[in-house]
């Protein structure tokens, strides 16, 4: 069974920094890519960041609202995917979902998210 | 970037009676080299992350039960849940992975 379980979150003032981890078991975390979904309170989902599997680990593509802010990672000994959240703004509150699958498939498991609140 | 765009916002059924959510994206996420459309439906309860019910617009995730349907081509999708359950309250979100993923602003099914 597929499991994820984030950690890091938590309230940060804006303009600090925040690191994500998702921690991976249940399958060979190197053979898929990750991806980083957000949801802001009642909000939607929205898409913030994906990697490539172990064979593709320098790829990563991120939304353009935390481009050039956020870097995603991993760490294959430790079946982890990590999220760098630099220079945080308000509008990154939200929870955040690691999910297993990439830009471009179907995201099949989900953790149960982290929230991250940015607030002064 | 695609936008996804779902119909109705929100909608309340009868228990049995069937819901029928609409999608549609701004261009085609039909990938012509395997004639797959690159589309999948999530349901969210409150609470809970999203579960994936659908992939390549129909094709239904092991354990979903087959009362939830996806079908269409193109920019215009319909996930169907053939006869609601008390267990189907949830916000059903609509995702295209053509290009950079994007999903749709949600519709909330609840009980009327």
């Amino acid at each position: 069974e597929v499991q994820l379980v984030e950690s890091g979150g938590g309230l940060v003032q804006p303009g600090r920094s925040l690191r994500l981890s998702c921690t991976a078991s249940g399958f060979t975390f190197g053979d898929y890519p990750m991806t980083w979904v957000r949801q802001a309170p009642g909000k939607g989902l929205e898409w913030v960041s994906s990697i490539g599997s172990k064979s593709y680990a320098g790829t990563t593509e991120y939304a353009a609202s935390v481009k050039g802010r956020f870097s995603m990672s991993r760490d294959e000994f430790k079946s982890a995917t990590f999220l760098q959240m630099n220079g945080l703004k308000t509008e990154d509150t939200a929870v955040y979902f690691c999910a297993r699958g990439g830009s471009n498939s179907s995201l099949r498991g989900w953790g149960q998210g982290t929230l991250v609140t940015v607030s002064s | 970037d695609i936008v996804m765009t779902q119909s109705p916002d929100s909608l309340a059924v009868s228990l049995g009676e069937r819901a029928t959510i609409n999608c549609k994206s701004s261009q085609s996420v039909l990938y012509k080299s395997n004639n797959k459309n690159l589309l999948a439906w999530y349901q969210q309860k409150p609470g809970q992350p999203p579960k994936l019910l659908i992939y390549w617009a129909s094709i239904r995730e092991s354990g979903v039960p087959d009362r939830f349907s996806g079908s269409g081509s193109g920019t215009d999708f319909t996930l169907t849940i053939s006869s609601l359950q008390a267990e189907d309250v949830a916000v059903y979100y609509c995702q295209q992975y053509y290009s950079l993923p994007t999903f749709g602003q949600g519709t909330k099914v609840e009980i009327k």
